[in-house]
């Protein structure tokens, strides 16, 4: 059974950073893309980064360019989001999710950042 | 706002059949067959109920269907369900450098 857990969410002041971490089980997780898409409170999902498979190729969005970091250890079949500098609008429920066919097929629970003084 | 356009909320009752639509641009859904759905209920991981515009995981009811026509993706259920109660998000591929975009969500209620 495919299972995704996330962690490392939690309250954060504005500017400040904050570290994710998702534990990928249940499939062979260095053959598949990863990414972190997000949700703020009562809102859609919005994509914020992907990697590939061998962690050489790293896309993110506009709006966390320049502040977060995407990686993976394939030997701990972990997924990563350093993300720095922190805003209130960063506020939101964070998933990884795994990526076929270029579509997000399994997604964990999520970890819920909340930037505020 | 979210890049795909859905209605915020649909209803229908028992045995009923409803539409979700989908609707976005030439860069995104009308671009690429990757149009994808993903039901959601309160305070769960979005769940994959159709992908590539109409193929259903193993596992997911054949009451959900997928279409597609230019900009304007489509879920259908049908046979509502109680269950089937829940958010619905549409997901298309938009390339490589906007990757996903999503819809903004649309509440299903089943009466």
């Amino acid at each position: 059974e495919v299972q995704l857990v996330e962690s490392g969410g939690g309250l954060v002041q504005p500017g400040g950073s904050l570290r994710l971490s998702c534990a990928a089980s249940g499939f062979t997780f260095s053959s598949y893309e990863m990414n972190w898409v997000r949700q703020a409170p009562g809102k859609g999902l919005e994509w914020v980064s992907y990697i590939s498979s061998s962690g050489s190729t790293i896309y993110y969005a506009d709006s966390v360019k320049g502040r977060f970091t995407i990686s993976r250890d394939n030997a701990k079949n972990s997924l990563y989001l350093q993300m720095n500098s922190l805003r209130a609008e960063d506020t939101a429920v964070y998933y990884c999710a795994r990526e076929e066919g270029a579509t997000p097929d399994y997604w964990g629970q999520g970890t819920l950042v909340t930037v505020s003084s | 706002q979210s890049a795909l356009t859905q209605p915020a909320s649909v209803s229908g009752s028992p045995g009923q059949s409803i539409t979700i639509s989908c609707t976005g641009t030439s860069s995104d859904v009308g671009s690429y067959n990757l149009v994808s759905w993903y039901q959601q209920h309160p305070g769960k991981a979005p769940k994959l109920m159709i992908y590539e515009v109409s193929k259903r995981p193993s596992g997911v009811s054949n009451r959900f269907s997928g279409s597609k026509s230019g900009n304007t993706a489509s879920l259908t259920i049908s046979g509502l369900q109680a269950e089937d109660e829940a958010d619905y998000y549409c997901c298309s591929y938009a390339g490589s450098s906007t990757f996903w975009v999503f819809g903004g969500g649309t509440k299903l209620t089943v009466l």
